[in-house]
């Protein structure tokens, strides 16, 4: 059992916008604003989509945004596309002792 | 461009040890700390261990410690990850993955290496 909560599949028609939740508790997602985003397609490693809740790595579109409220963070992409279509995990720092804990992931696909 | 390639991975028997290496290139290696992060089959990922730029902060999940040891060798680019006493569960997709300057999330990763725990 994964440390952080995503729902296990989300699905949205092309331009469309969709949310994937991360909830995790007052020790990790609650406490830092260092909650990342990965997204990851059939055999590939995961690539960096947003880092520190809502900040994006230098190549990554802006149609991804992130944001976060007490334990729960959330990564929303607009006007979604076909590439889209992939496994996204959210992560957090967690303290000293369990460092970085990741969600089960999140299955998108695009109608 | 920033590269990161794993190797070492195989199938060995439990109980048994392996020795993954991540080797690195187009950035400057020693300014950086690495983690390894692994993938079970179907999975998500699992973070397993954190070495800082100059080994002075390493630090390993609850699952792998007393059994994993992390280490790098800035003259050769290259970090370690030791493993011993691996049991089924350990069987995974092995990366590493760059951290970032502040350390709290990983920037590049490497294309993994496969680890088979099965007698």
């Amino acid at each position: 059992q994964s440390a952080l909560t995503q729902p296990a599949s989300v699905s949205g028609s092309p331009g469309q916008s969709i949310t994937i939740s991360c909830t995790g508790t007052s020790s990790d997602v609650g406490s830092y604003d260092l909650v990342s985003w990965y997204q990851q397609h059939p055999d590939k490693a995961p690539k960096l989509m947003i880092y520190e809740v809502n900040k994006w790595p230098s190549g990554v579109s802006n149609r991804f945004s992130g944001s976060k409220s007490g334990n729960t963070a959330s990564l929303t992409i607009s006007g979604l596309q076909a590439e889209d279509e992939a496994d996204y995990y959210c992560c957090s720092y967690a303290g000293s002792r369990s460092f970085m804990v990741f969600g089960g992931g999140t299955k998108l696909t695009v109608l | 461009e920033v590269q990161l390639v794993e190797s070492g991975g195989g199938l060995v028997q439990p109980g048994g040890s392996l020795r993954l290496s991540c080797v690195a290139s187009g950035f400057t290696f020693s300014s950086y700390s690495i983690n390894w992060v692994r993938q079970a089959p179907g999975k998500g990922p699992e973070w397993v261990s954190y070495i800082t730029s100059s080994s002075g902060t390493i630090y390993h999940a609850d699952s792998v410690k007393g059994r994993f040891t992390t280490s790098r060798d800035n003259a050769k680019n290259s970090v370690y990850l030791q493993m011993n006493s691996l049991r089924a569960e350990d069987t995974a997709l092995y990366y590493c993955a760059r951290g970032s300057r502040g350390g709290y999330y990983f920037d590049y990763w490497g294309q993994g290496t496969l680890v088979t725990v099965s007698s």
